[in-house]
C-alpha cells in the first residue's frame, strides 16, 4: 500500500528550527497532488496545519511553513516552542488508491 | 463553525460488524461540494484513510479494506456512517470522521473501538 515516508522523530531546543521531510512517489506527491500537514497533540484529533503545500489555515502561527519539490515535501518549525511537542503527519491524494495516503508520522520533541 | 461527532459502540466482538455514525453540525452535509471521510488510527500508530463519500452517495474505499467497508450518507439527518464487517483485533483503533477528501479540514474527536470477545 502506498505510504509517505517521514523520519520517526526530530528534536530541538526551544527557539531552534526543525524540519520534517515527507517522501512520496509518482502516484501522489510526484504526480503533482497537493501535500498537507497535520499536528496531533497527545490524546487529541489531528489538526490541519498546512494545506496546499504551503498555506496556513487561519490561526496557525507563521512559525510553521511548508514546501514541496518533486516527490518530497517538508515542514519547518522555526522558533520551536514547548507547545509544538506533538506528532506531525503529511498527507496527499494518491491516484493508485483513488484516495488519501498519510505519512508515517514524526514525533517532535522539544528538549 | 463545522463540528463532527462520532458515535457508536466502543466494543465489538470478533467476526461482527463495526458500525459508527458521524453527525455534522454547523453546516450542511450536502452543500459546499465536500466529501466526508473516515480515518482510523491504530493504538500508538499512524493514520489510515478508510474511505470517503459525497452527499450524492458516491463512495471510494481504501483497497485494503474495500471488501469489508461500506460508507453511507443520510443528508436528512446530516449524518454519514461507516460499517466494517468481519472485524478482528486488528481493527481495534480510534476512528475519526472528517470533512474533505484532501485535505481534511475538520475532524471529529475520535472514538475508540475495541474488538474483543
Amino acid at each position: 500500500q502506498s505510504v509517505l515516508t517521514q523520519p520517526p522523530s526530530v528534536s530541538g531546543a526551544p527557539g531552534q528550527r526543525v524540519t520534517i521531510s515527507c517522501t512520496g512517489s509518482g502516484s501522489n506527491i510526484g504526480a503533482g497532488y497537493d501535500l498537507h500537514w497535520y499536528q496531533q497533540l497527545p490524546g487529541t484529533a489531528p489538526k490541519l496545519l498546512i494545506y496546499g503545500n504551503s498555506n496556513r489555515p487561519s490561526g496557525v502561527p507563521d512559525r510553521f511553513s511548508g514546501s514541496k519539490s518533486g516527490t518530497s515535501a517538508s515542514l519547518a518549525i522555526s522558533g520551536l516552542q514547548a507547545e509544538d511537542e506533538a506528532d506531525y503527519y503529511c498527507q496527499s491524494y494518491d491516484s493508485s488508491l483513488s484516495g488519501s495516503v498519510f505519512g508515517t508520522g514524526t514525533k517532535v520533541t522539544v528538549l | 463553525q463545522v463540528q463532527l461527532q462520532e458515535s457508536g459502540p466502543g466494543l465489538v466482538k470478533p467476526s461482527q460488524t463495526l458500525s459508527l455514525t458521524c453527525t455534522v453540525s454547523g453546516g450542511s452535509i450536502s452543500s459546499g461540494g465536500y466529501y466526508w471521510s473516515w480515518i482510523r488510527q491504530h493504538p500508538g500508530k499512524g493514520l489510515e484513510w478508510i474511505g470517503h463519500i459525497y452527499y450524492s452517495g458516491t463512495a471510494y474505499y481504501n483497497p485494503s479494506l474495500k471488501s469489508r467497508v461500506t460508507i453511507s450518507v443520510d443528508t436528512s439527518k446530516s449524518q454519514f456512517s461507516l460499517k466494517l464487517t468481519s472485524v478482528t483485533a486488528a481493527d481495534t483503533a480510534v476512528y475519526y470522521c472528517a470533512r474533505g477528501m484532501t485535505p481534511f479540514d475538520y475532524w471529529g474527536q475520535g472514538t475508540l473501538v475495541t474488538v474483543s470477545s
